[in-house]
């Protein structure tokens, strides 16, 4: 399977501001996906990230809030934007291959204060 | 849209003892159902996997079952071992490419 890396592992930020979270495969597939995961949770989808074109989110999900950008078939990045302490989660990359599977990045574990 | 219900949401066995995690789902297309183990602070891993073509599919110690009419597919752990102890989450798909549906989760705890 691929190898799923993401940056940063884990971060702090003050409410109001935004952070930039980036999933990195190494090797091309088709499918991206961005998950959320609140403390104790399961996992919930945010949003699909397309190549080449506007990323499909999920109900629930804006993107205003959560712009993604997918730049080539290796790359894509989950802001969360103007953050409150509810956006406290880890945020987890998945890649899907033509035969079901998906896997999932290591994940980024985000705190809100 | 899908809705996933996982049960039980946790679950104490014996060390050797065997496990079993059911989940019910509405969607009548949906094809694919993995089932993924998270410990601590990890990332889900995918143990196994089952298709909609196939009734039962087995792994060494692990084991999926799938009853399709009934709408409901569950995980099954035998010899159960302390490495066993993780989070359990069911998941659903409609298509190959596609996005999934995951349950509430289990926590399994295997006791020496």
């Amino acid at each position: 399977s691929a190898v799923i890396s993401q940056k940063p592992s884990r971060d702090i930020c003050q409410r109001g501001t935004s952070l930039t979270i980036q999933c990195q495969v190494d090797s091309q597939v088709t499918m991206m996906f961005w998950y959320r995961q609140q403390p104790g949770q399961s996992l919930t989808l945010i949003a699909t990230a397309n190549q080449g074109s506007e990323a499909t989110y999920e109900s629930g999900f804006v993107i205003d809030k959560f712009p993604i950008s997918r730049p080539n078939l290796t790359f894509s990045t989950l802001t969360v934007s103007n953050m409150s302490p509810e956006d406290s989660s880890i945020y987890l990359c998945s890649v899907g291959t033509s035969s079901y599977e998906q896997y999932f990045g290591p994940g980024t574990r985000l705190t809100v204060t | 849209g899908e809705n996933v219900e996982q049960h039980p949401s946790t679950l104490s066995v014996q060390e050797g003892d065997s496990a079993v995690i059911k989940c019910t789902y509405s969607d009548s297309a949906s094809n694919y159902f993995p089932w993924y183990k998270q410990e601590l602070g990890k990332r889900p891993q995918l143990i196994i996997d089952i298709r909609s073509n196939v009734g039962e599919k087995k792994d060494q110690r692990i084991a999926v079952t799938l009853n399709k009419t009934a709408k409901h597919f569950s995980l099954h752990i035998t010899e159960t071992q302390p490495e066993d102890s993780a989070v359990y989450f069911c998941a659903t798909s409609t298509d190959s490419w596609g996005k999934l549906q995951f349950g509430a989760g289990t926590q399994v705890v295997v006791t020496p």
